[in-house]
């Protein structure tokens, strides 16, 4: 195991609605980059925090949106659900180095109805 | 921009045998990190090998081997006597050295290794 948490495992949502996923990330690690995962795809980067700043971001619109805290816990939230928001989101921490490890917790598998 | 491109999508052998998940990678920078993740049907990307682009020795790490040929801009991966727990999706990915988003990676499409009794 990683160490990498993430919540909820599963979840439901209707188009239009926001939704707000979570990750604890593995100690000692001051980054954290979130990945969106389509079916039969390779995660794609939405974006990444180190100190509480947006540090990088993906092909992504502003509705994706994030934040870290003073612990390097994150939040990823998503406005204006479409359908093809459907996906695994993976949530991975590392440090703030060149060429560093990420390591991904179980990730959260949305739907969007 | 950086690109992975993994051809082969499914690849089906009998336990025992041994199989190569290939990779082939795009970009611009001279100093980049090439990575191999492995992702179970629980869905967590579990992280096997990480190679420097200055560091080409092959690697082998018990029945797991890399290959990297910067010529060929591939990095290889092969298992040797595979076992049904192998069975799993693989991710080769790459990360530049240059920006400030280390540790952001570019995944390739994936390889789905099904090993049957």
């Amino acid at each position: 195991e990683t160490g990498v948490t993430q919540s909820p495992t599963h979840l439901i949502k209707t188009r239009g609605q926001q939704v707000t996923l979570r990750c604890s990330s593995q100690s000692g690690h001051n980054t954290v980059s979130w990945y969106q995962q389509a079916l039969g795809q390779g995660p794609q980067f939405i974006f990444q925090y180190y100190r509480e700043e947006e540090n990088g971001r993906g092909n992504f619109p502003p509705r994706f949106s994030g934040l870290q805290f003073p612990n390097y816990s994150s939040e990823l939230n998503v406005n204006a659900l479409e359908l093809d928001d459907s996906a695994l989101y993976l949530c991975a921490s590392s440090f703030n180095t060149r060429g560093a490890e990420a390591f991904f917790g179980q990730g959260t598998r949305l739907t969007v109805v | 921009a950086q690109k992975v491109t993994q051809a082969q999508t499914e690849i089906s052998v009998v336990e025992k045998e041994d199989v190569t998940l290939d990779c082939v990678y795009e970009t611009r920078d001279t100093t980049y990190y090439l990575f191999w993740y492995k992702q179970p049907p629980s869905g967590e990307l579990v992280f096997l090998i990480r190679r420097n682009s200055f560091d080409e020795q092959n690697e082998i790490s018990g029945r797991y081997s890399w290959n990297f040929q910067k010529s060929t801009s591939s990095f290889n991966f092969t298992i040797t006597a595979s076992q049904v727990v192998d069975s799993a999706v693989y991710f080769c990915a790459l990360s530049e050295a240059g920006g400030t988003s280390y540790g952001k990676l570019t995944f390739g499409q994936g390889t789905i290794l099904t090993v049957h009794p």
